[in-house]
């Protein structure tokens, strides 16, 4: 069974960068078939999907946010990584790690981290 | 890249069926068959019950069924049960390996 975990920091201050890591477990993060994928959730509002990386490290990111966006990739630590830069209040979400299976359905996800954006 | 457009609301009575949508474009609704649907409780993630328009995943009620015309798909939940009050939310592959969310929708079992 697939397993997604994110870590890092809950509290970061506005203007700084935001980084997030999730770790895949229970199967190989360089399956053909996996496309890794940073999601978000502001409180109380909808999802919203941030980007995506597959193995190979090539990345695809949500127009809206891609000049602030970095999404990586380290197989050999079955790891995908998130850096916001620029944060600002209203990047204050849940921020959700996910499996998109062929790149298009979200059928593993992690538990979710609040991170919060303040001074 | 706007969301993709769900009616906030959503409400049925036990034993009831609704039928929730989602409006999007013959960008990604409409132009590819990649429409996938997620039930989530509140402070939990979200869990996949539709993916490819109408394909249900292992463990997931027949109650849940999902359908496309044109640009807009829907999703079905028959025979209304209280453990299905919950936000559902839809999602659709926009080419190029980007996807986009619809707003969500917030069902209420009466």
């Amino acid at each position: 069974q697939l397993q997604l975990q994110e870590s890092g920091p809950g509290l970061v201050e506005p203007s700084e960068t935001l980084s997030l890591t999730c770790v895949v477990s229970g199967g190989s993060i360089s399956d053909g078939t996996s496309y890794w994928a940073w999601i978000r959730q502001p409180p109380g509002k909808g999802l919203e999907w941030i980007g995506t990386v597959y193995h190979t490290g090539t990345t695809y990111y949500n127009p809206s946010l891609k000049s602030r966006v970095t999404i990586s990739v380290d197989t050999s630590k079955s790891q995908f990584s998130l850096k916001l830069s620029s944060v600002t209040a209203a990047d204050t979400a849940v921020y959700y790690c996910a499996r998109l299976y062929l790149g298009t359905t979200g059928d593993y996800w992690g538990q979710g981290t609040l991170v919060t954006v303040s001074s | 890249q706007s969301a993709l457009t769900q009616p906030p609301s959503a409400s049925g009575s036990p034993g009831q069926s609704v039928t929730i949508s989602c409006t999007g474009t013959s960008s990604d609704v409409g132009g590819y068959n990649y429409v996938s649907w997620y039930q989530q409780y509140p402070g939990k993630a979200p869990k996949f019950m539709i993916y490819e328009v109408s394909k249900r995943p292992s463990g997931v009620p027949d109650r849940f069924s999902g359908s496309k015309s044109g640009n807009t798909a829907s999703l079905t939940v028959s025979g209304l049960q209280a453990e299905d009050e919950a936000d559902y939310y839809c999602v659709s592959y926009t080419g190029s390996n980007n996807v986009i969310f619809g707003g969500g929708t917030k069902l209420t079992v009466l």
